[in-house]
């Protein structure tokens, strides 16, 4: 069974900060790696897929993978309130057979403060 | 495109009853999951269907949750009878096909209170 690991939080950085996001994860063999936001009381929402080792950048937002060490993080520049929301760090349970489902890290809780 | 459509958003039922989530997936989605969140936690797969056949549902509690998709569109999770730790948000997902790289698509999820 995968495991996936996340700070709860929550992380408080002020308006217009960097937010670090950390995720690490129990399987060497993942492949792919996502990024769910989730707002209280809502359904999860992706927000960045990656795959590579290295940097993937989306308007404010940039996933870092590093394989060797096993380690997925999201950087959220330039952070607003209306990022408030816990983020989800997922992988498939087994990306070589039909079993994609995603498995969950209990996420990390995100606070910006105006 | 419409979202995944889920019903009803709410329940509240006493433990030993039984209750039923329907789910719509988007349409043309062959993949659909049901994952359950509990409160504090990341959502935890219950079963994943492609079309109409399962894949997983290693993590369902079989003596008390069921599942269909009969015709590989619309599917229905059961739970019978219910537990106190069964209270959690009852999510539905779908996806094109079961591609690593496709994107899970959340319903809005039912949530579950039970007395």
């Amino acid at each position: 069974q995968k495991e996936v690991e996340q700070n709860s939080g929550p992380l408080s950085v002020p308006e217009g900060a960097i937010a670090s996001l950390n995720c690490t994860y129990s399987d060497r063999g993942s492949q792919s790696f996502f990024w769910y936001r989730q707002y209280s009381g809502k359904s999860p929402e992706l927000i960045m897929f990656i795959y590579s080792n290295g940097d993937k950048e989306d308007g404010r937002f940039t996933a870092q993978l590093n394989k060797a060490s096993q380690y997925v993080s999201l950087l959220i520049r330039d952070s607003q309130p209306s990022d408030s929301a816990t983020y989800l760090c997922a992988v498939p349970a087994n990306e070589d057979t039909g079993r994609r489902a995603l498995t969950f890290g209990s996420g990390t809780r995100l606070q910006v403060q105006p | 495109e419409a979202g995944v459509a889920q019903s009803p958003r709410y329940k509240i039922i006493e433990k030993r009853q039984s209750v039923a989530f329907w789910c719509n997936p988007i349409s043309g989605h062959a993949t659909l999951y049901w994952y359950q969140q509990i409160l504090g936690q990341g959502p935890k797969l219950l079963i994943q269907f492609q079309n109409n056949g399962v894949v997983d549902d290693s993590q369902l509690p079989k003596d008390r949750f069921s599942a269909e998709r009969l015709k590989g569109v619309d599917s229905t999770l059961k739970i019978q009878p219910a537990k106190l730790e069964d209270s959690a948000v009852y999510l539905c997902a779908s996806s094109r096909q079961a591609h690593p790289t496709d994107t899970q698509y959340f319903g809005p999820g039912t949530r579950l209170t039970v007395l």
